[in-house]
């Protein structure tokens, strides 16, 4: 079945440092991937997406481009601010006409120290 | 604000007990998808309907149940709880086309269960 590797936290660093959350995934099809962030007390927030190979997701300075070839979903930010500070989700959707359920990876706590 | 609204925020029940859960969809959005947070677990599907009918099952327990009405809101009713069933219950909700696949989550219920 479809599964989602997430780098393994909690990752700590430094306001304005360069940020990397490792990705892999495994499906059978075409997927669709995304990354939601989820801050504390909170429900997941969409953080953005991309459908196809070599599409590059963006949003709020993050970044991560669908590498069909390495299985990948890396989540970049070149420089992180405290409000950064939250759990980040990988996850992938393969559709079956309407169903189209969310597989997660474990998670990853980021903390940004001031 | 993403449109879902999930009812009630907070829930602590005994053993044996049986709650239901409430989520509204965004408006517009046919498919509800409900999910389980856990510390053990992480992020899991539990099921999902769309327009009314059940579309897709993840690990629901036979324990667990879920309807979604004419009015589009679905319920996640949980019987005989156990207190391995304390966790975050998220409700989630699409586009019925187009979207590609992109999720938007309530806030959550928090059950406990004592």
């Amino acid at each position: 079945g479809d599964s989602v590797t997430q780098m393994e936290g909690p990752v700590t660093l430094s306001e304005e440092a360069f940020l990397t959350i490792n990705c892999t995934y495994t499906a059978t099809g075409y997927p669709s991937l995304f990354w939601y962030v989820q801050y504390p007390g909170e429900g997941l927030q969409l953080l953005l997406k991309a459908t196809k190979a070599d599409d590059k997701g963006s949003n709020k300075g993050f970044e991560a481009t669908y590498r069909k070839e390495t299985t990948s979903f890396h989540l970049e930010k070149g420089s992180v601010q405290v409000s950064d500070s939250a759990v980040y989700f990988c996850a992938l959707s393969e559709s079956s006409g309407s169903a189209r359920q969310l597989t997660f990876g474990s998670g990853t706590q980021l903390t940004v120290l001031p | 604000d993403s449109g879902v609204t999930q009812t009630p925020k907070h829930l602590i029940t005994a053993t044996g007990q049986r709650v239901t859960l409430r989520c509204s969809p965004r408006s517009g959005d046919l498919s509800v998808y409900w999910y389980q947070q856990s510390l053990d677990q992480g992020l899991q599907f539990l099921i999902q309907y769309y327009n009314g009918e059940e579309r897709a099952k993840g690990n629901i327990l036979e324990r667990f149940s879920a309807q979604q009405f004419p009015d589009l809101h679905s319920e996640l009713n949980l019987s005989s709880l156990e207190l391995g069933d304390s966790a975050l219950y998220f409700c989630a909700s699409s586009a019925s086309v187009g979207g590609r696949g992109e999720q938007y989550f309530g806030p959550g219920t928090r059950l406990t269960v004592t």
